[in-house]
């Protein structure tokens, strides 16, 4: 079945590290994007991509970084710089980078810094 | 600036009763999109509709409806008849505007539907 694949699904991290989240789709979209969702709050981009070896800062990007190497891959990387790392990240894509662009998402990866 | 504002953070029904979750916007650009997703206990968002601006047509879906209004800019959703299986946070969203084909997402709702 074609989808999105997020890992892991739960992540412990100490304070200082470095953690990579893993996103993975094989439905051939272009475009891919990183959310982070807090309690209470709705979903805040972080990155996105719209095409290979391309990618743009979203609205809370600082202590984040991201590489799209490939089509079907677009892994986040959370820094010893992003303050209050803990949170549910979502991963998602879409056919195209476009207004009307439906979202695919994964099931998500849910960090804690310890 | 784009925004999305659902102002119900949690609604509680008791199975077959109708509920509706509200969502209102703002954007100064005349083509957008709405959009809304469920997130069930599993984690991932899924698409449920989406409606361009210049389509003020109300949608039916089995027992989902969808009220889009631009005079008031809100596009609210309906279930009918709800059921357990309902039990989600929903959310609306927006793209379009000055946040260009990034979609902006509202906080949330949390719908608790009790047998």
């Amino acid at each position: 079945d074609g989808g999105i694949t997020q890992s892991p699904k739960y992540l412990f991290r100490k304070e200082g590290q470095n953690v990579t989240l893993s996103c993975e789709q094989n439905l051939n979209h272009d475009a891919m994007y990183w959310y982070r969702q807090d309690p209470g709050q709705g979903l805040r981009l972080i990155y996105y991509s719209q095409i290979v070896n391309d990618f743009q800062k979203g609205d809370i990007a600082e202590g984040y970084s991201v590489s799209r190497e490939k089509k079907e891959s677009f892994p986040l990387t959370v820094t010893s710089a992003q303050k209050n790392p803990t949170a549910f990240y979502l991963c998602a894509s879409s056919l195209g980078a476009s207004l009307a662009g439906e979202l695919f998402f994964g099931e998500g990866s849910r960090l804690t810094v310890l | 600036a784009q925004k999305v504002t659902q102002a119900q953070t949690e609604i509680s029904v008791v199975e077959k009763e109708d509920v509706t979750l509200d969502c209102v916007y703002e954007t100064r650009d005349t083509t957008y999109y709405l959009f809304w997703y469920k997130q069930p206990p599993s984690g991932e968002l899924v698409f449920l509709i989406r409606r361009n601006s210049f389509d003020e047509q109300n949608e039916i879906s089995g027992r989902y409806s969808w009220n889009f209004q631009k005079s008031t800019s809100s596009f609210n959703f309906t279930i009918t008849a709800s059921q357990v299986v309902d039990s989600a946070v929903y959310f609306c969203a927006l793209s379009g505007g000055d946040g260009g084909f990034k979609t902006i997402f509202g906080a949330g709702t949390r719908l608790f539907v009790k047998a």
